[in-house]
């Protein structure tokens, strides 16, 4: 069964720096997508990224980079010069392959930024 | 572009009491998702539409929960009576394709039931 897993439940990052937060994941399928999401405490899910299992390059969007490795199954979220609305729950998500799309999402990690 | 509508935002019930729940996805959006997320945990998929057509509903208590989505646009969540453990933020998200894209979704309605 597809799984997503969140290893920390909490992080501490000073304002400027980078930080990454760890996802793994199980599948048997060998198509699938990947996804982060940040949910500030207003309680949105804000779309941040995307990787598809068939893309080489790792994905980028402004600060958010994700460094997907598929042998190992990780797809950790890296967020560059760090600011203090980066403060969020953020989590990993995967969409199965078959028909019907919907998202498995892993625990969550708690992101705290320092000033 | 409007984004995912959620009404009400909040809501206090006692328990065995009935509530629903309104969505408006993106227009356009052919599918769409309603998530409940407890406290703590990352979102689980209740129901899921495409156009007016059930496509996903395993994970819903269909004991107490019920949903549709008349002319595959608006959507209501019922959950007829309520238990204590059904507190959490129910969220709706709308995709185009269920295949393909990320979801958008909605602010959530949070849901104490005492």
């Amino acid at each position: 069964a597809q799984k997503i897993t969140q290893t920390q439940p909490g992080m501490f990052v000073q304002e400027k720096e980078a930080v990454t937060l760890d996802c793994t994941y199980d599948t048997s399928d060998q198509s699938y997508g990947l996804f982060w999401y940040k949910q500030p405490s207003s309680g949105e899910m804000i779309f941040l990224i995307y990787q598809g299992s068939y893309d080489e390059q790792n994905a980028t969007e402004g600060r958010y980079s994700l460094n997907f490795q598929k042998a190992r199954k990780s797809a950790n979220l890296v967020i560059s010069a760090s600011q203090l609305g980066d403060s969020a729950m953020y989590f990993c998500a995967m969409r199965e392959g078959g028909n019907t799309g919907k998202l498995i999402f892993g625990q969550g990690t708690t992101l705290q930024v320092k000033p | 572009e409007a984004g995912v509508a959620q009404s009400p935002r909040y809501k206090i019930i006692e328990k065995r009491q009935s509530v629903a729940f309104w969505c408006n996805p993106i227009s356009g959006h052919a599918t769409l998702y309603w998530y409940q997320q407890i406290l703590g945990q990352g979102p689980k998929l209740l129901i899921q539409f495409q156009n007016n057509g059930v496509v996903d509903d395993s994970q819903l208590p269909k004991d107490r929960f019920s949903a549709e989505r008349l002319k595959g646009v608006d959507s209501t969540l019922k959950i007829q009576p309520a238990k204590l453990e059904d507190s959490a933020v129910y969220l709706c998200a709308s995709s185009l394709d269920r295949r393909s894209g990320e979801q958008y979704f909605g602010p959530g309605t949070r849901l104490t039931v005492t």
